[in-house]
């Protein structure tokens, strides 16, 4: 079955510190693989997206993803965490077809103190 | 602005009752999706419209139901058959259902069965 994981509910970071956030999907084909972030009752903001090209993707508020086939992964990093960062993020893969249908990771909770 | 607004925030509803969840979009998309988002987990797909008067199941739709009468509008009716409903409720849209069309979320609106 199609699907995607996110194994960390929470990761506590402080301020300035690296951050990265782990995503991996059950291998297809063909995928198309998105960073949504949600801050508290608001709704999904796209972060970035790969859809083909350099595995190296680059977002707002200077996040970045690396695909990467064989290891089936897509996680995302940032070199500097701000507080204002705090916030829900969802990995999600479109594994193509006729609906555009998205599955998503259960999210993970990115708490950074100061 | 374009976007998409859902109305309203918070919706509060007793054992019963159908209650109507308002979605509008302005972006000029052709498809639009309801999802249903519980805490930790990560968000479900109700119902898609990929075009006016046509739209199709995801993958919880019992208890749901959906109209697409004009473009901008896809309303969401929760009915008393649905067993769960306290929820937080996103609407989305894209251009099209291509597995590359990005989604795009409006604000959510959460639903308190009382």
């Amino acid at each position: 079955a199609q699907s995607v994981t996110q194994l960390d509910s929470q990761v506590p970071v402080f301020e300035e510190a690296p951050v990265e956030l782990r995503c991996n999907y059950s291998s297809s084909v063909s995928v198309y693989l998105f960073w949504y972030v949600q801050y508290p009752n608001q709704g999904l903001q796209l972060l970035l997206k790969y859809l083909s090209g350099s595995t190296l993707v680059k977002g707002i508020n200077g996040f970045e993803a690396e695909f990467n086939k064989s290891q089936t992964s897509f996680h995302l990093r940032k070199p500097s965490v701000h507080i204002s960062d705090t916030a829900e993020y969802f990995c999600a893969v479109s594994y193509g077809g006729a609906t555009n249908k998205l599955i998503f990771g259960t999210g993970t909770l990115l708490a950074v103190q100061p | 602005d374009g976007g998409i607004t859902q109305s309203p925030k918070y919706l509060f509803r007793k054992e019963g009752q159908n209650v109507t969840l308002s979605c509008e979009q302005n972006l000029n998309h052709d498809a639009m999706y309801w999802y249903r988002q519980d805490p930790g987990q990560g968000l479900r797909l109700i119902y898609y419209s990929q075009i006016v008067n046509d739209f199709q199941k995801g993958d919880i739709a019992e208890g749901y139901s959906v109209s697409r009468e004009k473009k901008e509008s896809f309303p969401l009716t929760v009915t008393s058959a649905q067993k769960n409903p306290t929820a937080f409720y996103l609407c989305a849209s894209s251009i099209g259902l291509a597995a590359t069309d990005t989604q795009y979320f409006g604000p959510g609106t959460r639903l308190t069965v009382l």
